[in-house]
């Protein structure tokens, strides 16, 4: 059964800090990985999609890295603002036989200071 | 381009009543997927729909049910409603049913149950 881990589960900088988010999970075979975004009471946003042939993607401040073979992936937010607060969620989804669900970590709640 | 909508946004329920939430996939997606997410807690898999038929479903007792439509739209049912059903339901669409395809999330329906 695939497990998925975030730490730190809560994250408080000042503006204008580089950080980094952790995601791991405990099977190794999957199709992909997306980081999503969550504000307070709302929907996902998609940041970044991995397939599991990729190593890294990127889109402006945000770079999400995978290594499957080890389980981990990474995601790097680049001079953090206030806007970027907000719960980020990491999830995957499996290969073989459960290959139509994500399975989500609990999340990390960023909190960026002005 | 549409992207996924959700109806009602908020809703309150009252325990042992019946409850249908509904979902409209973004244009040119023919699945459905649907997740519960509790208070602090990650989106937990509740089943998925692919043209008009169920294709995987998650832990949950058969009191949640759900139906696509000719037009991809979907519903989830949830039956003899309890107070742990009160969650944030999230349902998602995508191109197709695996894990080569990324999911499109829409806002959210709040649950609660009284």
């Amino acid at each position: 059964k695939q497990e998925v881990t975030q730490i730190p589960a809560a994250l408080s900088v000042p503006e204008g800090e580089n950080l980094v988010l952790n995601c791991s999970f405990t099977d190794s075979a999957i199709y992909n990985l997306q980081w999503f975004r969550q504000d307070p009471g709302k929907g996902l946003t998609s940041l970044l999609l991995i397939q599991s042939s990729q190593r890294e993607q990127t889109s402006g401040r945000l770079n999400a890295s995978l290594d499957k073979s080890s389980g981990r992936s990474t995601l790097y937010i680049a001079a953090s603002q206030p806007g970027d607060s907000a719960t980020y969620l990491c999830a995957v989804f499996n290969s073989g036989g459960s290959n139509y669900k994500l399975t989500f970590g609990k999340g990390t709640l960023l909190t960026v200071n002005p | 381009e549409t992207g996924v909508t959700q109806s009602p946004t908020h809703l309150i329920k009252t325990r042992g009543q019946q409850v249908t939430l509904r979902c409209s996939s973004q244009s040119g997606h023919n699945t459905v997927s649907w997740y519960q997410q509790a208070l602090g807690q990650g989106p937990q898999f509740i089943f998925q729909y692919y043209r008009e038929e169920e294709n995987g479903r998650g832990n949950f007792p058969p009191r949640f049910s759900g139906l696509q439509f000719p037009n991809y739209s979907s519903e989830l049912n949830v039956n003899a409603l309890e107070l742990d059903d009160s969650a944030l339901y999230l349902c998602a669409s995508s191109p197709g049913p695996y894990g080569s395809y990324e999911q499109y999330f829409g806002p959210g329906t709040r649950l609660t149950v009284t």
